[in-house]
This record gives C-alpha cells, sequence and structure tokens, in this order.
C-alpha cells in the first residue's frame, strides 16, 4: 500500500452507534489531518496532529473524538452524530508543519469515507 | 479574515479550449497558495502552487497567476482536455505562528470539459 489509505470507504450509521474511521499514511510524514468535505462547501478542517500531538481543534464538537497512536495512524472516533454529520471525512497527512521549506504545506489526501448518518 | 473566495462554482469548456478558476483572499498573511484537483470518488490531489514573491508559475498545461496587491490568484489550464474535468480547489495558507500548515480552502469550482 502507499500513500494515505482510509476504512471504510462507505459507512452507513444510526445516530445512537458508534463508529470509527481509520486513516494510514505510508509516506513516513509527522502530521496528520482530518478534514470534513460537504457538499458545495469549503473543505473544513477539523483536526491537526504533529509528531502525535494534537495541534488543532476547529472547534470540533465532541462527539468526533480523534485518536493519534502514532504518525502513521490516525483515527475519527464516532458517537452520537446527527444526520447534517453525513459528508466526506478526508484524511491528509504532510512531511513535517514546522518544516524550513514551503513544501511543508504539501498535504496529500486519503480516498474520503462517505459517512451518511440515519 | 480567514476566507477564500472562488468562482466560478462550476464551468464549462470545450476541449482546446482555456479553463480559468479565480480566488480572492483577504488575509494579506497568507503566503502559500495551492491549487488541488479531485476527481471522484479520490481525495484532492496537489496540482500547483505559488509563493508571493513570484507572480506567475508555470507547471504544463496550467498556471498560476499571483497579484499581491489585489490579493488575488487564477489557475489557467490551457488547451483543456476531458481528462482534466474534476473539481479543483484554491487554498492559502500561512508560516509561523498557530496557523502553521493550516490551509484554508475555496468553495470548489466543478469543471467539464465537453469532447
Amino acid at each position: 500500500e502507499t500513500g494515505v489509505t482510509q476504512t471504510p470507504r462507505h459507512l452507513v450509521m444510526g445516530m445512537t452507534n458508534k463508529k470509527s474511521l481509520k486513516c494510514e499514511q505510508h509516506l513516513g510524514h509527522n502530521a496528520m489531518y482530518w478534514y470534513k468535505q460537504s457538499a458545495k462547501k469549503p473543505l473544513e478542517l477539523m483536526f491537526v496532529y504533529n509528531f502525535k500531538e494534537q495541534t488543532e481543534n476547529n472547534s470540533v464538537p465532541s462527539r468526533f473524538s480523534p485518536e493519534c497512536p502514532n504518525s502513521s495512524h490516525l483515527f475519527l472516533h464516532l458517537h452520537t452524530l446527527q444526520p447534517e454529520d453525513s459528508a466526506l471525512y478526508l484524511c491528509a497527512s504532510s512531511p513535517d508543519r514546522l518544516a524550513g521549506s514551503y513544501s511543508y504545506n504539501e498535504q496529500f489526501f486519503g480516498p474520503g469515507t462517505r459517512l451518511t448518518v440515519l | 479574515q480567514q476566507q477564500v473566495k472562488q468562482s466560478p462554482q462550476s464551468l464549462i469548456v470545450q476541449k482546446g479550449g482555456i479553463s480559468i478558476i479565480n480566488c480572492a483572499y483577504e488575509n494579506t498573511a497568507f503566503d502559500y497558495f495551492p491549487w488541488y484537483q479531485q476527481f471522484p470518488g479520490k481525495g484532492p490531489a496537489l496540482l500547483i502552487a505559488i509563493r508571493p514573491d513570484v507572480s506567475e508559475k508555470k507547471e504544463g498545461r496550467f498556471t498560476i497567476s499571483f497579484n499581491k496587491s489585489a490579493k488575488q490568484f487564477s489557475l489557467h489550464i490551457m488547451d483543456s482536455q476531458p481528462g482534466d474535468s474534476a473539481t479543483y480547489f484554491c487554498a492559502a495558507s500561512r508560516a509561523g505562528g498557530t496557523s502553521y500548515g493550516k490551509l484554508t480552502f475555496g468553495q470548489g469550482t466543478i469543471l467539464t470539459v465537453h469532447p
């Protein structure tokens, strides 16, 4: 496997369910990101992890809980979601937020998990 | 202050034509402006990026034009091909401080190139 992978690719869940999204990057990067992509809206940054430490929480509701056990893996734990949380959830990674080169900003995205909350 | 406004929302171009997508930003601290391309069922992928110390950057058929005084930048796709049909996102970020590495995205432009 190369690049950034996400599982599952599609998920349907009820409002009372608990599920987790998984992201894995095979690029040796140190920063990982969760984004939410809704129709006709800009990509919304949710969380940023750099060297396994959370450095950004963009006012995300507590029903979304991220976990980064190491620099290669990122999880998004979901519980008691709302129908408006239905969206494409994208994971991305980048070499190192603190690198001295402008190329630090190149983020490599996974294919996303299409989440539907009933 | 953190917004990036992108237009048009959708664009239809004939094969061989020029596709132009525009973005405007407000935060003068932004110093990195990438464009991402997204095909259905895929995540966005970096297409081309520019820094504000140059006014234009070209890679193959893709060119970014940057106007620092107007706080605008645009993507030009020359000789547009049906395979270019995708959603294009502009983005911006600034170095330093707590926003280091944080990309602010435009709303996206759905480009359709007819054969």
